[in-house]
């Protein structure tokens, strides 16, 4: 299987902060990379698709990028509802798996 | 709009199994694959497995082999998931997200429209 890594697990910032999340992938996935955002009690909403392309609805302050097995999430100037859990998930082969999340906190 | 609108929450002993079902509506149910995620409280996503909704075909994570059926009923344009010999650690809430068109690109698409998710609770 392929193993996903995320860091940092948690973060405090700050509205207005730029703030990058990142996740490798054990082995190649091409650019087979989502990123998932979820907030308590809810079910999760897809960000970004095939590592670096804005999901329809998606506000442009969030963007992704990839290089090898690195895969980043950048949100460049942090909303108050931006505060949530984020994910990062490999589609290239199943089974489908998940980073462990960063749960991003008010600083 | 598409919607996915998943089944109740449920309360089951252990070694009993669960159904949980998913309905979709706004879109053409067979043309995409659909998953299922799995949450533990407090912990992180866990993939499932996944269904053809067109055909027959599914491709289960291999921890739940063995334990979890993935079936559709097209005339409903429901998907269902089973998962049975329950325990204490499959206590979680579980979603059926949408995947991809049914080509093998669609295999790699990610999950853009989620159900509310079950909660089943494992408890004697």
């Amino acid at each position: 299987d392929i193993q996903m890594t995320q860091s940092p697990s948690s973060l405090s910032a700050s509205v207005g902060d730029r703030v990058t999340i990142t996740c490798r992938a054990s082995q190649s996935i091409s650019s087979y990379l989502n990123w998932y955002q979820q907030k308590p009690g809810k079910a999760p909403k897809l960000l970004i698709y095939a590592a670096s392309s804005l999901q329809s609805g998606v506000p442009s302050r969030f963007s992704g990028s990839a290089s090898g097995t690195d895969f980043t999430l950048t949100i460049s100037s942090l909303q108050p509802e931006d505060f949530a859990t984020y994910y990062c998930q490999q589609s290239y082969s199943a089974p489908y798996t998940f980073g462990q999340g960063t749960r991003l906190e008010i600083k | 709009q598409v919607h996915l609108v998943q089944s109740g929450a449920e309360v089951k002993n252990p070694g009993a199994s669960v159904k949980v079902s998913c309905k979709a509506s706004g879109y053409t149910f067979t043309s995409y694959y659909m998953h299922w995620v799995r949450q533990a409280p407090g912990q992180g996503l866990e993939w499932m497995g996944i269904i053809n909704p067109s055909g027959v075909s599914t491709n289960y994570a291999q921890k739940f082999q063995g334990r979890v059926t993935m079936t559709r009923d097209t005339s409903t344009s429901t998907v269902y998931m089973e998962l049975s010999t329950l325990r204490s650690e499959d206590t979680a809430v579980y979603h059926c997200a949408r995947g991809g068109q049914i080509t093998v690109a669609g295999l790699r698409s990610g999950m853009d429209v989620w159900g509310q998710g079950t909660t089943v609770t494992v408890s004697s």
